[in-house]
């Protein structure tokens, strides 16, 4: 069956250094992949995505990465701040009209 | 910058009794969907919403969801016969296009059943 999962529930990481998070998925139809972001009490908070025909794409201090022979995706975010510290997941469309959530990786960022 | 709002941000109720959750999503958007996480774990997909139809829904949204948009700004989640398991955060949520553009989500209704 499908599913969306993520290696790791926290991580902990200096100020200022790089973050990297990972997440597996198995279903190879997906083609849509979205990281986001939720603090305490909110709502999910889109950070960035990335179609199956990509395997590589960048924002402001984030880089999604896709690997589509494993089935794997990860997220890098670049000079972590303490403003980052919040659960992150990804999610895969796993249908036209439905996301599919991993489980959550809550980062932890130390001053 | 457009976001999705939704009320009321948390709601009790008595287990048994009908809730209505309330949503207005980004006004330009024509896809809408519920979503509902319980504390702790992850988001869980519920129902999608478009042209005025349900167009996939999940196992747990049973016969006591529905989902009406009553004119053309709300998007509503109603739960008849509230159950003590139905307490959850409720995400309404909107996008553009189908599932491979991006949704935004609201701040969440906070539902509890006692």
């Amino acid at each position: 069956g499908e599913s969306v999962g993520l290696h790791l529930p926290t991580l902990s990481v200096q100020e200022g250094d790089n973050s990297i998070i990972n997440c597996a998925y198995s279903n190879s139809a997906s083609d849509y992949f979205i990281w986001y972001k939720q603090e305490s009490g909110k709502g999910p908070q889109f950070i960035i995505d990335i179609r199956s025909n990509m395997d590589k794409r960048q924002g402001q201090r984030v880089t999604v990465l896709l690997n589509k022979t494993v089935k794997h995706l990860s997220l890098q975010i670049a000079a972590t701040q303490p403003g980052d510290s919040a659960v992150y997941f990804c999610a895969e469309n796993s249908h036209d009209y439905k996301l599919s959530f991993g489980a959550g990786t809550t980062v932890t960022v130390r001053a | 910058e457009p976001e999705v709002t939704q009320t009321p941000s948390h709601q009790v109720t008595q287990m048994g009794q009908e809730v209505i959750l309330r949503c207005v999503p980004i006004s330009n958007h024509l896809y809408f969907y519920w979503y509902r996480q319980i504390l702790g774990q992850k988001v869980e997909f519920l129902v999608s919403f478009y042209n005025n139809e349900i167009s996939e829904k999940s196992e747990i949204f049973d016969d006591r969801f529905s989902v009406e948009r009553p004119d053309g700004s709300n998007f509503t989640l109603k739960i008849r016969s509230t159950k003590l398991e139905d307490s959850a955060m409720y995400f309404c949520a909107s996008s553009a296009g189908q599932g491979n553009t991006e949704a935004f989500f609201g701040q969440g209704t906070r539902l509890t059943v006692v």
